[in-house]
């Protein structure tokens, strides 16, 4: 059984702050760790695609990094706000196509 | 460019129907994947499509089968329908079946079960 986990379940912040959310997943059979924001009544929006051990990647405030071979990706969020309100997901795929194995997501709530 | 279009974007059946939902990819992309998202199990893989090809299958009952057409179109379709069947219904389209590949999601078909 292919786990995918993802920490905290939901997180409440003021305007300003920054933050951050993990993902853990099976360092074995590693192709990519892809990030998603699902914000309300919308679809689900890729973040990155992230394949190299050590990768940082970055677009605007928000930037996610990835460590293979103990499994883990972190995202952070710098300065939040209102509009970042959503939920964080991660999907974790071990090749062979397209096939993505999501976390149950992190909800982030902004608050002014 | 248009995006992942998904239609219906409601349902609501009655057990034991059988319901049809369809998906049109970003123009060029070849292959769809089909998701399904409940409250309990968050998003699970249901199947992948490329070139007409079923590529991957998830761990769903045989009730849930999908096709793709020529033009990239996919529908999935769902039989003899239960109650715990009632989900969001995410396709996603990616210019190839890659891992690295970018998915990208339609809005999504809400089906009812009652």
């Amino acid at each position: 059984i292919l786990n995918v986990e993802q920490s905290p379940q939901s997180l409440h912040v003021q305007e300003g702050d920054s933050t951050n959310f993990t993902c853990s997943f099976p360092s074995s059979n590693f192709y990519a760790l892809h990030w998603y924001r699902w914000e309300t009544a919308k679809s689900p929006e890729a973040l990155f695609v992230m394949t190299l051990n050590g990768d940082e990647k970055k677009k605007g405030r928000i930037s996610a990094t990835l460590n293979t071979k103990e499994g883990y990706s972190y995202l952070y969020i710098k300065g939040s706000q209102p509009e970042d309100s959503a939920t964080y997901l991660c999907a974790f795929n071990r090749g062979g196509g397209n096939k993505l194995t999501f976390g149950t997501g992190t909800q982030l709530k902004v608050e002014l | 460019k248009a995006g992942v279009t998904q239609t219906p974007r409601y349902l609501i059946k009655t057990r034991g129907q059988q319901v049809t939902l369809s998906c049109s990819p970003i123009s060029g992309h070849r292959s769809v994947s089909w998701y399904q998202q409940t409250p309990g199990q968050g998003l699970q893989f249901l199947f992948e499509y490329f070139s007409e090809t079923q590529r991957n299958k998830g761990n769903f009952p045989g009730r849930f089968s999908g096709r793709q057409f020529s033009n990239s179109r996919s529908e999935m379709n769902v039989s003899t329908l239960e109650l715990g069947d009632s989900a969001l219904y995410l396709c996603a389209s990616s210019l190839v079946a890659g891992p690295t590949d970018t998915q990208y999601f339609g809005p999504g078909t809400r089906l009812t079960v009652l």
